[in-house]
């Protein structure tokens, strides 16, 4: 069975640009969850979609957006961006609800220069 | 913001030895996982244990969890040099579904 799948893998951008990531779930999952990791930090929770529909949101600002696909697949976005949003940017596929563990994949090294 | 803080930071032991981590946190939760990365790369989930549970175990590995305190720890027993990881415990507040706020991690080394 195929797990969580990210890609790029790795990614250099400027100042101001922006960028599209994309997650593939673990087949049957039907959520998906984006976290962003600083190195030498805990991962934080960005975006939570289930059946396409926003379910949860943490302190992010506007310029992060996210969506969700009729098959499951996800891509968030950010816009104009930061030297601090150079990161690791991890998808988690899961089912919805309690007590639920989360699916990481791989990730997706962003590198803003 | 992160509502887990490991302790230690880091923690550097020899093969076979026992490895714990402590874990503490702020709200009240539905349950309190711990997962391991490796090299920076993708989380693996190691165990959960629910908020109205006090000890759980899977293999090499004891969790306790103490509301009271707000505090879990996480022990791997006779540990091998392939156990070197991060550690992060990660918890679900009491109203969230499968979101979950991480801890900044405990960097384990174990060396043979």
């Amino acid at each position: 069975d195929a797990g969580v799948t990210q890609s790029p893998t790795h990614l250099i951008k400027t100042r101001g640009q922006h960028v599209t990531l994309r997650c593939s779930p673990i087949s049957g999952h039907k959520s998906v969850s984006w976290y962003q990791q600083v190195l030498g930090q805990g991962p934080q929770f960005i975006f939570q979609y289930y059946e396409k529909e926003e379910r949860g949101r943490g302190n992010f600002p506007d310029r992060f957006s996210a969506r969700q696909f009729p098959n499951y697949s996800s891509e968030l976005n950010v816009n104009a961006l930061l030297l601090g949003d150079s990161a690791l940017y991890l998808c988690a596929s899961h089912t919805y609800g309690q007590d639920e563990k989360l699916f990481f994949g791989s990730g997706t090294q962003l590198s803003v220069l | 913001s992160q509502q887990g803080e490991e302790d230690p930071q880091a923690l550097s032991i020899q093969e076979g030895e026992n490895a714990t981590m402590n874990c503490s946190y702020k709200t009240s939760i539905n349950n309190l996982q711990w997962y391991r990365q490796n090299s920076g790369r993708g989380l693996v989930h190691l165990i959960l244990i629910r908020s109205n549970e006090r000890e759980k175990h899977s293999g090499r590995l004891r969790v306790t969890l103490d509301t009271s305190k707000k505090s879990s720890s996480l022990l791997i027993t006779a540990s091998r040099a392939a156990d070197t990881a991060s550690y992060f415990c990660a918890t679900e507040g009491i109203s969230g579904y499968s979101t979950l706020t991480f801890g900044k991690g405990t960097m384990l080394l174990v060396s043979p």
